[in-house]
């Protein structure tokens, strides 16, 4: 089963870092580009950075690039976002997201999402 | 940037048709996706391209596009249906991804 699993999250003072995992099973993890994609309570969905299957292309939304760093690791199927300098507008449900081959903008498989809370 | 706007919620009765629509200027461009997503779940992908339904996605369903405005439109809509719905696509200038706000669907 196509699979992924979001863990990391949790309860941050402003400033704080974070690092969330995905890690990938059921797939070729890596020959597939990924994205990192967050929704704040209540609100729409926000996309927050891309990465190649390779890691040689790196996108990020203006409103994270700077502080938040995307990774991953194919010999643990895994893919990763460092978060620093958090701020309370990051408050979301984070969600890594599969991206279909030829078009990283289209997300064909989820995961359950990990919960970052930015609170004092 | 580019940005992608749904309305906010629309309502459709039991078995009847419904659209809803996505406008943007990089839709010029781009064809859309739209993805499904019930309370405390993860969206799902239900339409991507020019009209393509992944494995598992009822054939209800479907996608459409014409100048700036990408529509998805769900034909015999079922209970099962009402969730909200997402359009989403990519920045015609630059490499960002793109989603709208969101459309709430009710059955009725």
């Amino acid at each position: 089963e196509v699979q992924l699993v979001e863990s990391g999250g949790g309860l941050v003072q402003p400033g704080g870092s974070l690092r969330l995992s995905c890690e990938a099973s059921g797939f070729t993890f890596s020959s597939y580009e990924m994205n990192w994609v967050r929704q704040a309570p209540g609100k729409g969905l926000e996309w927050v950075s891309y990465i190649s299957s390779g890691s040689s292309i790196i996108y990020y939304a203006d409103s994270v690039k700077g502080r938040f760093t995307i990774s991953r690791d194919s010999a643990k199927n895994s893919l990763y976002l460092q978060m620093n300098s958090l701020r309370a507008e990051d408050t979301a449900v984070y969600y890594c997201a599969r991206a279909l081959p030829s078009y990283y903008y289209y997300m064909d498989v989820w995961g359950k999402g990990t919960t970052v809370t930015v609170s004092s | 940037s580019s940005e992608l706007t749904q309305g906010p919620a629309v309502s459709v009765a039991l078995g009847q048709t419904v659209r809803i629509t996505c406008q943007g200027d990089s839709l010029r461009s781009y064809y859309a996706s739209w993805y499904q997503q019930k309370p405390g779940q993860a969206p799902v992908l239900v339409i991507y391209g020019k009209n393509n339904r992944p494995s598992g996605i009822p054939d209800r369903f479907s996608g459409s596009s014409s100048g700036n405005t990408a529509s998805l439109t769900i034909t015999g809509a079922q209970a099962e249906d009402e969730a909200d719905y997402y359009c989403n696509s990519r920045d015609s200038v630059g490499n960002h991804v793109l989603f709208g706000g969101g459309t709430k669907l009710t059955v009725l």
